[in-house]
């Protein structure tokens, strides 16, 4: 299974942006970056992927590095909403299932 | 709400006894995946069904099987259960149509005790 590596844990203030980092040395040009996160108590739910560009949407940004080694998700406006753990995954073709790591536990201060 | 659900929200149960879990996918989806998640193990995945058939296999074990009906409901069965089968249990769905880009969609889970 294709690996990723980030950090244990991270905190930040709410309202201020936060940048959640992946490593992700060994993709393959085919190899999808999706982010889910995970809520206390409720299940993983999906954030955003990409491939190679940059993507948003309304609950985040995904910055994918040039070399596609390394990807960043952001929150630009964190909320005490967003203290999740946060799960960088790569989505390798032909694979359906998602193959979650440890995971960033992010903690958002008031 | 992600329109995937789940039940029981709990159960408990003794070791040797078996259980059944039961998920509904969200409306038009046709594939439905299971995981588990236990505090040394993490989020682990399980079994996927695609429109009835059996489509992959994860970290399953043989006291563990699960089907999908024709209404596309899934049910996980665990027997001979054991101390260690203590988890949550979620499943997920998803149209699968592209599977690297398709976004699977979690239940609240199903929390497994085993005493």
């Amino acid at each position: 299974d294709a690996k990723t590596t980030q950090p244990n844990s991270m905190e930040s203030n709410e309202e201020e942006p936060v940048h959640l980092p992946c490593n992700h040395s060994t993709i393959s040009g085919t190899d999808y970056i999706h982010w889910y996160r995970q809520l206390p108590s409720q299940g993983p739910e999906y954030v955003i992927h990409g491939l190679t560009s940059n993507v948003n949407n309304r609950m985040a940004s995904l910055a994918i590095a040039e070399d596609r080694k390394s990807s960043t998700l952001i929150l630009h406006r964190a909320t005490l909403r967003d203290a999740a753990v946060y799960y960088c995954i790569l989505r390798v073709q032909g694979a359906q299932k998602l193959v979650f790591g440890q995971g960033t536990r992010l903690t958002i201060n008031p | 709400d992600s329109g995937v659900t789940q039940t029981p929200k709990h159960l408990i149960t003794a070791t040797g006894q078996r259980v059944t879990l039961r998920c509904s996918p969200r409306s038009g989806d046709l594939s439905v995946y299971w995981y588990q998640q236990s505090l040394d193990q993490g989020l682990q995945f399980l079994i996927q069904y695609y429109n009835g058939e059996e489509r992959a296999k994860g970290n399953i074990l043989e006291r563990f099987s699960a089907q999908q009906f024709p209404d596309l409901h899934s049910e996980l069965n665990l027997s001979s259960l054991e101390l260690g089968d203590s988890a949550l249990y979620f499943c997920a769905s998803s149209v699968a149509v592209y599977p690297q880009v398709d976004t699977q969609y979690f239940g609240p889970g199903t929390r497994l005790t085993v005493l």
